[in-house]
Formats: C-alpha cells, structure tokens, sequence
C-alpha cells in the first residue's frame, strides 16, 4: 500500500528566507508522480509542482522546486525567499501508476515571519 | 477560464436529511474526482470518474454516500441520511490525462463545507 509521511506538522520561517518542507513515501510500484498543493487559511487547494518518479531533472516552478530522491524516496518541497503569502498549508501526495487517485500526506502548517 | 465550480459553498443540515453536493468541472477535463477532508483523517478520495464512468469508489465510506455523473460537466455527491459525523469539506476536482499519459495535475474546486447538527 502507497503511504506518504510528512513529519513536520508546523514550521516557522523568517520572511526571506529559505525553507525546505519533507515528504518521504512508501511504494514498491516503480513508477509513480508526487505533488505539492498548497492550502492556504480561505480553503482551496492549488497545485504547486508535480515530479515524475522516471523524470532525469528535479522539478522546478519559479521559487518552488522539489528535491527529490528517489533511493531515500524523498521529494522535499523547497521555496526559496519566503514571502509572507506561503503562510498555509502544504500537502504532498503520490499518484501510483495506472491510476489517477492521489494519496495525501497530513500536510505541514507553514508560517512565515515578517 | 473558470474553474471548478461547487456549490453549495455551506451547507447546515440536521442528522437524518438527504444532503446534494454539486460540482461542475473545468471544460475538456475527462477525470473528477470528490475528495473529503476532516481534522482527523485529513483529505482522503472518496470516488473518482472517467468519462463518466465511475473508476474508484473504494473510498466511499458507507451506503449512505452515492455519486453519480451524468454528463461531463456535472457530478453530484448525495449523502442520505446525513449523520453528524459526515461534516467536514468536501472538494471536487478534475484533470485532463492526454492520450496514453496521466495528468500531471487536479484542479481542485473551492470546497463545500458541510456541518451536519
């Protein structure tokens, strides 16, 4: 069974800076898509960036990208130069292969300092 | 471009009444999906469709949820009878998989936030 962890339920970072947000997950299937959505305090969901377990390159999109390491089976979200608008929730998830279900980790509450 | 669209945004019931969800996805998109998302067990899906055609609803937690999708531009997730335990936010969503390819993103709608007194 797929099973996606993520160990920080709450993280504070100073505006500006940096901040790296973890996901391991679990699956024996060899081929696979992981996701980051964030959720900010009004609800929704957006989709942040998507890495492809066969894809050579990490994904990145503008101050988002995704550390992925595929041996550890990892895929840490990272932002660079914080803003205050990243305060939210962040929610990594796997798809497993021959199926569009997505399996959700119990998110990371991150809470960025002016 | 308008989004997935649901609605109602709230709903307030009592236990025991039959609760309609509704949900209208983006245009072209062939994949919805109704997803739950409560304090304790955190999002989890509970049916998902393809061209209509329901693919998934091993998540559905008991007799009394059902979803149907008549046509491609609408889904409705039914609950009857309703009971306390059902409040929480459902989402739905939709994505578009290009020919031999899975999408690479859900698009998810504002969420319906249910209480259930």
């Amino acid at each position: 069974a797929q099973k996606i962890t993520q160990t920080q339920p709450g993280m504070f970072v100073q505006e500006k800076e940096a901040v790296t947000l973890d996901c391991t997950y679990d699956t024996s299937d060899p081929s696979y898509g992981l996701f980051w959505y964030k959720q900010p305090s009004s609800g929704e969901m957006i989709f942040l960036i998507y890495q492809g377990s066969y894809d050579q390159q990490n994904a990145t999109e503008g101050r988002y990208s995704l550390n992925f390491q595929k041996a550890r089976k990892s895929a840490n979200l990272v932002i660079s130069a914080s803003q205050l608008g990243d305060s939210a929730m962040y929610f990594c998830a796997m798809r497993r292969p021959q199926n569009e279900k997505l399996t959700f980790g119990t998110g990371t509450r991150l809470t960025i300092i002016p | 471009d308008a989004g997935v669209i649901q609605s109602p945004r709230h709903e307030v019931t009592e236990m025991g009444q039959e609760v309609t969800l509704r949900c209208k996805p983006i245009s072209g998109h062939d994949y919805l999906f109704w997803y739950r998302q409560t304090m304790m067990r955190g999002l989890e899906l509970l049916i998902y469709f393809n061209n209509n055609v329901p693919i998934d609803d091993s998540g559905m937690p008991e007799d009394r949820f059902s979803a149907k999708m008549p046509n491609a531009s609408f889904s409705t997730l039914k609950i009857q009878p309703s009971e306390p335990r059902d409040s929480a936010v459902y989402f739905c969503a939709s994505s578009f998989s290009p020919r031999g390819q899975f999408a690479n993103e859900q698009f998810f709608g504002p969420g319906t936030r249910l209480t259930v007194l």
